[in-house]
């Protein structure tokens, strides 16, 4: 199974300050197609998950544009560029490049 | 509105056994793959299994293959999640999910609330 390591743990930001996710896999999720099957979930507390990004960098409909992906291969980078009270949640990558799909352990954003 | 519904939770012996279900509206729900996907209290996600849309195709996480049965109602909208020979480490709350708009697109855009499954003598 693709592992998938997300840093930090926790990280505590004060408002309007950025933040940066890194989710690192144990392989390339790169597909064969041609295209990387890595997205960012958001859950807020007491609430489902909900799909910020996929793709990559692909902003899901109705997500703001704080929040942004970028990488390749095996390390993806999320950043919301001006963090907001209702950003406070645990953040999860997620891969389906390879059967089974896999989450990375989640990142808790915090307000400091 | 496009929803998913979960219900049929609840508290249970270990060794015991429960279904679950997803009620689905809102799109045509005979046309996309669904999954479950639980989290124990306290912590992150864990995909379970998923079901292709005729519900001729089925795969488990080896945590649960032997153990969980999915299978799908394409008339009546339901997706369900049979679960037997239940252990206290498959207490968590189980999410149906599926991708609708960015179907294809490798991740799930639709998510229920969840239920919650709760294993211990």
């Amino acid at each position: 199974d693709i592992v998938m390591t997300q840093t930090p743990l926790s990280s505590p930001v004060t408002l309007g300050q950025p933040a940066s996710i890194s989710c690192r896999s144990s392989q390339s999720l790169e597909h064969s197609d041609g295209n990387t099957y890595l997205s960012w979930l958001q859950q807020r507390p007491g609430q489902p998950p909900r799909l910020l990004i996929y793709k990559i960098s692909n902003r899901f409909s109705g997500v703001p544009d704080r929040f942004s992906g970028s990488g390749a291969g095996t390390d993806f980078t999320l950043k919301i560029s001006r963090v907001e009270a209702e950003d406070v949640g645990v953040y999860y990558c997620m891969q389906d490049t390879q059967f089974p799909l896999t989450f990375g352990g989640g990142t808790k954003v915090e307000i400091k | 509105e496009v929803q998913l519904v979960e219900s049929g939770g609840g508290l249970v012996h270990p060794g015991g056994s429960l279904r679950i279900s997803c009620a689905a509206s809102g799109f045509s729900f005979r046309n996309y793959r669904m999954h479950w996907v639980r989290q124990a209290p306290g912590k992150g996600l864990v995909w379970v299994s998923r079901i292709n849309r005729d519900g001729s195709t089925t795969d488990y996480a080896d945590s649960v293959k032997g153990r969980f049965s999915i299978s799908r109602d394409n008339a009546r909208n339901t997706l369900y999640l049979q679960m037997n020979s239940l252990r206290a480490e498959d207490t968590a709350v189980y999410y149906c999910a599926t991708a609708i708009s960015i179907f294809g697109s490798g991740s799930m855009d639709v998510w229920g609330q969840g239920t919650t499954v709760s294993v211990s003598s």
